[in-house]
């Protein structure tokens, strides 16, 4: 089945402890990029990435990385995690870059919590 | 810059009355236009999109969005809804910045009562 994952689900964790969000995709899509959703202000791209080894900021990069080692792969890190990177995260995936024509199939989002 | 409005954060109806939640965008050109739908716990998902071929788009689920350039709006409806179409509703514009992007709206929370 195509499907973008995403792990773990749910995340409680306290200030400064480094985490790693994976995100993973079989459809062999060029084109990744995370989203976080926070109540009242949609969804907010934080970076985005137009193939391996080739990253880029979104809109809300601040206290994020990503790396993207391989085409199927591209984990979000938070280095210093902090309360206001508590959020509802999104990955997502595209054939092409022309998002006009390429549909972007989301992952079942991880809800992350830091303390 | 594109951006897009929703202009309702909470939209309540009763199961089999018609569905209407509200779309007007803001662009230079003639954009392309989506509406993503989330179910509780769950990904987004594409409902519909315009790109500029047929003005009144038909989406999956009984959907249906019409472009109107005149009034820069692309509002969601269905003629009945029905207890699972309770979700949050998202309009989207993809922009180009050097790279393309999906612009979201602030969605819009469809309660559907028996």
């Amino acid at each position: 089945e195509a499907q973008v994952t995403q792990n773990p689900r749910y995340l409680i964790t306290v200030t400064g402890k480094k985490l790693t969000v994976t995100c993973s995709q079989n459809m062999n899509h060029e084109y990744m990029s995370w989203y976080r959703q926070d109540p009242g202000l949609g969804l907010r791209q934080i970076y985005y990435s137009m193939n391996v080894e080739v990253t880029d900021k979104g809109d809300v990069p601040e206290g994020y990385k990503v790396s993207r080692k391989e085409k199927r792969n591209f984990p979000l890190i938070l280095e210093s995690p902090s309360p206001n990177q508590t959020s509802l995260y999104f990955c997502a995936s595209s054939l092409g870059r022309t998002l006009s024509y390429n549909e972007q199939f989301f992952g079942p989002g991880t809800r992350l919590t830091v303390l | 810059a594109q951006s897009v409005t929703q202009l309702d954060s909470h939209v309540s109806v009763s199961e089999g009355t018609p569905v209407l939640l509200r779309c007007n965008y803001s662009s230079s050109y003639s954009p392309s236009l989506f509406w993503y739908v989330q179910h509780p716990n769950k990904g987004l998902q594409l409902l519909l999109k315009y790109t500029s071929a047929a003005t009144l788009v038909k989406g999956i689920n009984g959907f249906e969005a019409e472009f109107k350039k005149s009034e820069t709006s692309f509002h969601l409806t269905k003629p009945s809804a029905h207890m699972s179409d309770a979700a949050e509703y998202f309009c989207v514009v993809p922009e180009w910045t050097g790279f393309q992007k999906l612009v979201f709206g602030t969605g819009t929370r469809l309660l559907v009562s028996p």
